[in-house]
Formats: structure tokens, sequence, C-alpha cells
């Protein structure tokens, strides 16, 4: 079936840095996701991409959607500690209104 | 605007009984989805509802089943539970028409099958 894979699966970085999270889909999506997940809370979307190559910022937020359809990428600038969380991308492969979910890059920021 | 509505928050439940999870969508919203969430499956789709009608389905066994009213809200049902469906099981809703548009989580339903 569908897959995508995010990495990386983890990551523990300074208050201050800069994070970079990818995705990547064995087949072409038509709109890219990104969400993050807090304990006990239902994921909140962060960045909805729409177009092949767009790059569309949300705060400290930017995302990329690739241009061969197949991947997307998010960074985060600056990173403060309610950064804390389980980021998700997702996506309805095309012709779908399936979404298909990561596995999650899992955030950890040390103050 | 409110956003996604589940109810309830947390069900403990026990093996054989079923259970039935209620989601109000997004006002105007016509397209319900559910996911499934394990630490180990992670986010696994289960089934999409559009104006009253399933629209998509996950690969669950059907034990899982759901449905729309009129008024968008949308249940899901589990059947003979098992261990393995303790998750927290989420709503998501979007305005869907005709495009593919961005889907908007209620906060989940907590399960717990003993």
């Amino acid at each position: 079936g569908q897959q995508l894979n995010q990495s990386p699966q983890s990551m523990f970085i300074q208050e201050g840095e800069d994070v970079s999270m990818n995705c990547t889909s064995s087949s072409i999506f038509n709109t890219w996701l990104w969400y993050k997940q807090e304990p006990g809370e239902g994921p909140v979307l962060l960045i909805a991409l729409y177009k092949a190559g767009e790059l569309t910022s949300n705060g400290r937020l930017t995302a990329q959607f690739g241009i061969t359809r197949k991947d997307s990428f998010l960074n985060i600038s600056a990173s403060i500690p309610s950064d804390v969380g389980i980021y998700f991308c997702a996506g309805p492969p095309s012709g779908t209104y399936k979404y298909i979910f990561g596995t999650g890059t899992r955030l950890k920021v040390l103050a | 605007k409110a956003g996604v509505t589940q109810t309830p928050r947390y069900l403990i439940k026990t093996r054989g009984q079923q259970v039935t999870l209620s989601c109000s969508p997004i006002s105007g919203h016509r397209s319900v989805s559910w996911y499934q969430q394990t630490p180990g499956q992670g986010l696994q789709f289960l089934f999409e509802y559009f104006s009253e009608t399933q629209r998509n389905k996950g690969n669950f066994p059907g034990r899982f089943s759901g449905r729309q009213f009129s008024n968008s809200r949308s249940e899901m049902n589990v059947s003979t539970l098992e261990l393995g469906d303790s998750a927290l099981y989420l709503c998501a809703s979007s305005s869907a028409t005709g495009g593919v548009t961005e889907a908007f989580f209620g906060q989940g339903t907590r399960l717990t099958v003993v």
C-alpha cells in the first residue's frame, strides 16, 4: 500500500537551533500537509501545500512541495521549547480523499 | 468558528463489547474521516464519509463501521472489541468538494479495551 517515509524519526536539539525534516512518497501527491501533535491531542494543521515547487511559511515554519511531487520538507527556524511534539506529513494520493500519514518526527527541544 | 468535536474523550470497554464514537465536524464541512492511532502503527485511515456516503475505506475488518447523518455529524462503531482495538480514534473534517482540501482534526477519543 501507499507509504510515506518520514525522517528523521526523532531529533533532540538545543533551543534556538534550526530543524529540518522531510517526507517521501512512493507515488505522486497533489497536496502535502504538515501537522503537529502534542500528547493527548489531535494533530493540528501547520501548513498546506498545493503546487509542485511551492514554498510556504507560517511564522518560523517553512514547508516546500518537492518538484517531483513525491516529497516535501519542513523547516523550523530558531526552535523554542513549545515546538516539542510529533510532526507528521500527510497527503491524499492523487485522485483519492484518503489521507496517508508519515510515521512522524518526534522533536525534543532542550532549553 | 467551532472546531471538530469528538465525544467522549475517554472510554474503557471490555473485550467483546461494542462501542460508538461520535464526531461533529466544522460547520459547513461535508467530509468526515476517521483514523486509528496506535504507537506501533501510527495514524491509519479507517474510512471517509461525504454527504452521508462512504467514499473511501481503509484496510480494517468489518467490525469497524461508520455512518454520517444529514447534518454531517458522523459516528463510528466497533463491534466485538478486541484488546488490540485500544487506540486513539481521531476524526477529521474538511470541505472537500470536488477537490482535496485541508483536514482538521478533533482531540480524539481514547479507547481502552480491557
